[in-house]
């Protein structure tokens, strides 16, 4: 069965600094991965999103993630933090098989200070 | 383009009442999901179908039903409401490998 930790409920960062988000998935088959944001009460919206090929993938608002099989992660960076990205961010996972469940993780709050 | 739309937003419903969330969705996806969303614990897969007339249990089934009757619709029913229940729903859609679409969401309050 497919699953998805993503480390730490809660990051704070100060405005203009690196963000890192973590997240490690299982998975029996290879997977699709995806990160997602949520701003105050409003749904999600993609990020960016690993199917096949590079394994470094780059998605919207300056966010990039890379996949590293042999770690099973897909973690979320950004180089500088702004203050809009203060959100709620989810990392999914997908397997490639005729069930298609998609898996979210737990969720980390991204707190940007001044 | 409306893409996948929920209604109603809001609701409250008394303990032991029914209703009925729906998700439309004009983006002719073969997979369809509903999902909750509470403080802490992020989105809990509650059912999900991947074609016309097929549904299946996903991590939080008891106490929802749902249908597939039409590709583009996904119903999510409560048949006997419990405070338990209150939460916020989300409805998704998408094709085969790629990325689902949400929903703005429902917020649902069970007193």
């Amino acid at each position: 069965a497919q699953s998805v930790t993503q480390l730490g409920s809660h990051v704070s960062v100060s405005e203009g600094a690196l963000v890192l988000l973590r997240c490690n998935y299982s998975s029996s088959v290879p997977p699709y991965l995806f990160w997602y944001v949520q701003y105050p009460n409003q749904g999600l919206q993609l990020l960016l999103k690993y199917t096949t090929g590079a394994t470094l993938v780059k998605g919207i608002n300056g966010f990039e993630a890379e996949f590293k099989k042999s770690e099973t992660s897909f973690h979320l960076t950004k180089p500088s933090a702004h203050m809009s990205d203060a959100a709620e961010y989810f990392c999914a996972v997908s397997e490639n098989n005729a069930g298609n469940m998609l898996t979210f993780g737990g969720g980390t709050r991204l707190m940007v200070k001044p | 383009n409306a893409g996948v739309t929920q209604t109603p937003k809001f609701r409250v419903l008394k303990t032991g009442q029914s209703m009925t969330l729906l998700c439309a969705q004009d983006m002719n996806h073969e997979y369809m999901y509903w999902y909750r969303q509470d403080p802490g614990m992020g989105l809990r897969l509650i059912h999900y179908s991947v074609g016309e007339g097929t549904t299946a249990k996903g991590e939080v089934p008891d106490g929802y039903n749902v249908s597939r009757l039409k590709k583009q619709n996904f119903l999510l029913g409560l048949e006997s409401a419990a405070p338990s229940q209150t939460s916020v729903y989300f409805c998704a859609s998408r094709r085969a490998e790629t990325e689902a679409f949400f929903g703005q969401g429902t917020r649902l309050t069970v007193v």
